[in-house]
């Protein structure tokens, strides 16, 4: 299984930051890197697809980027409703494999 | 639009076995464009994918290795839904079990389950 490794674990950060989550896979992935978003009680969010392409209704601060083993998702400009916790899959290999993800929390 | 409802019993106890099911609306379930998920969430171990059940001319599934000989994902034209079977569950399969649409992406999910194992 390829195993997904996120950093950091958690991160404080203001409304107007702009912010850096990574990811790094235990071997390549190659394209097929996926980004998610949870709130408390909710189902995770499909963000960015396929590294770096927005999911349909996804505010065009959300960006995606990478390939090989390392990528990175970034919010140009913290808004409150972007306070969650943020996952990376690969769906390069079955099984498709989570990161542990990363909490965004207010500063 | 996409719409999973998810169904089934929340609170068992050990050696019994976990029930659910996820009815869909706005696609098929004989779709040859998707695939049909299990999910389950712990903070023990995460997002953990457990199977999926796919139409490609005929009907294939796959599982993950940690539940394979457990685990029984079924489609259900008729109902246009799939079901997820999980035999001799113990406390560590204690977790928030979702449905979700997806190929290689997860675009669609059930709201999500908790299912409890205790005695």
């Amino acid at each position: 299984d390829i195993q997904m490794t996120q950093s950091p674990s958690s991160l404080s950060a203001s409304v107007g930051d702009r912010v850096t989550i990574t990811c790094r896979a235990s071997q390549s992935s190659s394209s097929y890197l996926n980004w998610y978003q949870q709130k408390p009680g909710k189902a995770p969010n499909l963000l960015i697809f396929d590294v770096s392409s927005l999911q349909s209704g996804v505010p065009s601060r959300f960006s995606g980027s990478g390939s090989g083993t390392d990528f990175t998702l970034t919010i140009s400009s913290l808004q409150p409703e972007d306070f969650a916790t943020y996952y990376c899959q690969q769906s390069y290999s079955t099984p498709p494999t989570f990161g542990q993800g990363t909490k965004v929390e207010i500063k | 639009q996409v719409q999973l409802q998810q169904s089934g019993q929340g609170l068992l106890k050990p050696s019994q076995t976990l029930s659910l099911t996820c009815a869909i609306s706005g696609d098929s379930v004989s779709s040859n464009r998707a695939a049909w998920n299990w999910i389950r969430q712990s903070p023990s171990r995460g997002l953990e994918w457990l199977g999926r059940t796919y139409y490609r001319s005929k009907w294939y599934n796959d599982y993950a290795v940690s539940v394979k000989s457990r685990i029984t994902i079924n489609p259900d034209t008729s109902k246009n839904q799939f079901s997820l079977q999980l035999n001799s569950v113990t406390p560590e399969d204690t977790a928030v079990y979702y449905c979700a649409r997806g190929r290689s992406n997860f675009d669609y999910w059930g709201q999500g389950t908790l299912v409890t194992v205790s005695s």
